[in-house]
């Protein structure tokens, strides 16, 4: 168990809908990571957040979005959803300049 | 730009024989970490070593162990008399020091499968 809690689990929806995912990470960790996995893209980083303030890019969609709160979870937002959205994502988190990340499990996102 | 490559897609081996996963990087900066995750058929990663790049000593941890070579960018990851349990998709990954970005980058991943 890495501490980081991702819900939900696993997510249906259809094309042209919104979802929101959530993360907590572990206690104490400040930046929380969004990944995005699929069969084609391998393990994509999304966007990093520190202590509430966006610190990195990676390559997400105009589409999604992510917020941290004041209790430090996290949120990824994604809308107008299409077929390629359908992925396994990660959030992941980490104590500033560890250098390591400790991933949740994962939500498996199904766009139908 | 960072890379990580894992030019073996998939490797087969029959339990007890040791198997050898490569990981060779791409980066322009002189601090790094260098990472291994493991992905079970489970789904989740499951963090196996952080290595920095002051650091090529190589590590044994069981029946793990990992070469570090700065000299050839690379950072290979051995199982000595693998099992069944080893079966998952491992990651190689990378992280720049200098850039204040934490953010991983992945390998490919090679897929694993240990046959009984």
């Amino acid at each position: 168990d890495s501490g980081v809690t991702q819900t939900p689990k696993h997510l249906i929806t259809a094309t042209g809908q919104r979802v929101t995912l959530r993360c907590s990470p572990r206690s104490g960790d400040l930046s929380v990571y969004w990944y995005q996995q699929s069969l084609d893209q391998g393990l994509q980083f999304l966007i990093q957040y520190y202590n509430g303030e966006e610190r990195a890019k990676g390559n997400i969609l105009e589409r999604f979005s992510a917020q941290q709160f004041p209790d430090l979870h996290s949120e990824l937002n994604l809308s107008s959803l299409e077929l390629g959205d359908s992925a396994l994502y990660f959030c992941a988190s980490s104590v500033e300049g560890s250098g390591e990340l400790f991933f949740g499990e994962g939500s498996r996102l199904t766009v139908l | 730009a960072q890379k990580v490559t894992q030019a073996q897609t998939e490797i087969s081996v029959v339990e007890k024989e040791d198997v050898t996963l490569d990981c060779v990087y791409e980066t322009r900066d002189t601090t790094y970490y260098l990472f291994w995750y493991k992905q079970p058929p489970s789904g989740e990663l499951v963090f196996l070593i952080r290595r920095n790049s002051f650091d090529e000593q190589n590590e044994i941890s069981g029946r793990y162990s990992w070469n570090f070579q700065k000299s050839t960018s690379s950072f290979n990851f051995t199982i000595t008399a693998s099992q069944v349990v080893d079966s998952a998709v491992y990651f190689c990954a990378l992280s720049e020091f200098s850039t204040g970005r934490r953010a991983l980058t992945f390998g490919s991943g090679t897929r694993l499968q240990v046959q009984p």
